[in-house]
């Protein structure tokens, strides 16, 4: 049973637009989110997280939204850039629990200059 | 898909003692596996890249003698953190690798928690 969904497994967009990637999660204990982004042969580093108490989270070009009653966050890109071309992965934690990090399968963002 | 299994899933020791995670790929072979460490709210931090049958390749900052990584066979890789100490207490995550497609399978991960 899958508890985060990542249900479009690629995305591309246009150097320049907004680049949208969204997340379903299942568990309503979930209380922390987080988005890891991947390139080819690396592993998978951090980029942007947001508590359950928080709706939005904006970091530079990367903003996140929570929707806790849709159980559903997304990561916007604005504007996107040829280099955010990676795989990014939905990350979700439940603080009060085992701490199990649980991934949604990841989703492949192309950026065309 | 491909499934990573990660045991244990929580454990508590006590200080001075040592530790194994085992990381397993349960339907495919993985050549390469990785190993991780989150700290709370923390980005997820790759300690170590092991690869079946040859030394596992570390981070900078690591101690390779601290926390010891055997990668034995291509279905399995281990994590030791010999002598626990308590700031050793961490989420540890391992990921395989499928072949030579780039796609991570992580497991579930390991609460580690040294009193």
């Amino acid at each position: 049973d899958q508890q985060v969904k990542q249900n479009s497994p690629s995305l591309s967009v246009q150097e320049g637009r907004i680049s949208i990637l969204n997340c379903d999660y299942t568990n309503s204990m979930f209380d922390y989110f987080l988005w890891y982004k991947k390139y080819p042969a690396e592993g998978p580093t951090f980029l942007i997280s947001i508590s359950s108490i928080k709706d939005k989270n904006e970091d530079g070009r990367f903003t996140v939204f929570l929707n806790k009653s849709a159980k559903h966050l997304s990561l916007h890109i604005v504007p996107s850039q040829p280099g955010d071309s990676a795989v990014y992965f939905c990350a979700a934690l439940y603080q009060g629990g085992s701490e199990k990090l649980v991934f949604g399968k990841g989703m492949k963002l192309t950026v065309n200059p | 898909g491909a499934v990573v299994s990660q045991h244990p899933s929580r454990v508590i020791c006590k200080s001075g003692t040592s530790v194994k995670i085992e990381c397993r790929s349960l339907d495919f072979q993985a050549t390469t596996m990785f190993w991780y460490r989150q700290f709370p709210k923390q980005s997820l931090m790759l300690m170590a890249t092991s690869n079946e049958g040859s030394k596992a390749t570390y981070e900078q900052g690591v101690e390779k003698d601290k926390f010891l990584i055997n990668h034995a066979s291509l279905t399995l890789s281990t994590l030791t953190v010999t002598s626990a100490h308590p700031e050793d207490s961490s989420f540890y995550i391992c990921s395989a690798r499928l072949g030579n497609n780039e796609k991570l399978f992580f497991g579930s991960g390991t609460q580690l928690s040294v009193l």
